[in-house]
């Protein structure tokens, strides 16, 4: 089945320390990008990426980095620098203009 | 630049009632226009799409047409079921077509 993974769904981390979530995708798809969710709160872009080994800010780079190796991953960094990392996280891609989405990982720092 | 308006929620409900929720928008030219749904706990998934005026998109009962004289896409279902509860995001592919722009959310609760 094609589709969006994203691991781990649950991620606890000590405040401090950097974090890396997954994001695969066996769509074929060249953008994906990557979201923060807020309780409440709606959508908010992080990075994209259109190509590979090619990546834009979104609107709340600050604390994150990214990665694009390979066509089917792009993986997100939350670092040490992002003051309140603690959110719901999601990866999507897209052919064109319809994304498909991943379902998520919650991140909480302790 | 390009957005996105919804009305704020939560849209509370009792099953078997018609539900509508409002979406306007301000685009350069005519993109495609989306509804998405997201269930707790869970990512965001396509509920219907509309790639030109006047169409209507549909899917599980739920439609939306699009409409560029009131530059809108109001989602509606003639009847709704508990398992509808949700947040519904209004979204539009922004002037360059690189990203997404999304409304905030609005949340729907649907009660037996």
């Amino acid at each position: 089945d094609g589709g969006i993974t994203q691991s781990p769904k649950y991620l606890f981390r000590k405040e401090g320390q950097n974090v890396t979530l997954s994001c695969e995708q066996n769509l074929n798809h060249d953008a994906m990008y990557w979201y923060r969710q807020d309780p409440g709160q709606g959508l908010r872009l992080i990075y994209y990426s259109q190509i590979v080994n090619d990546f834009q800010k979104g609107d709340i780079a600050e604390g994150y980095s990214v990665s694009r190796e390979k066509k089917e991953s792009f993986p997100l960094t939350v670092t040490s620098a992002q003051k309140n990392p603690t959110a719901f996280y999601l990866c999507a891609s897209s052919p064109g203009d319809e994304q498909f989405f991943g379902p998520g990982t919650r991140l909480t720092v302790l | 630049g390009d957005s996105v308006t919804q009305m704020e929620g939560p849209v509370t409900l009792s099953e078997e009632a018609f539900l509508t929720i409002n979406c306007t928008y301000t685009a350069t030219g005519y993109p495609s226009l989306f509804w998405y749904v997201q269930y707790p706990g869970e990512g965001l998934q396509l509920l219907l799409k509309a790639t030109k005026a006047d169409d209507k998109g549909s899917n599980k009962g739920f439609e939306a047409t699009y409409r560029k004289e009131t530059t809108s896409f109001h989602l509606e279902k003639g009847s709704v079921q508990v398992s509808d509860s949700a947040v519904y995001f209004c979204a539009l592919p922004n002037s360059g077509y690189s990203t997404l722009t999304f409304g905030k959310g609005t949340m729907l609760l649907v009660s037996p």
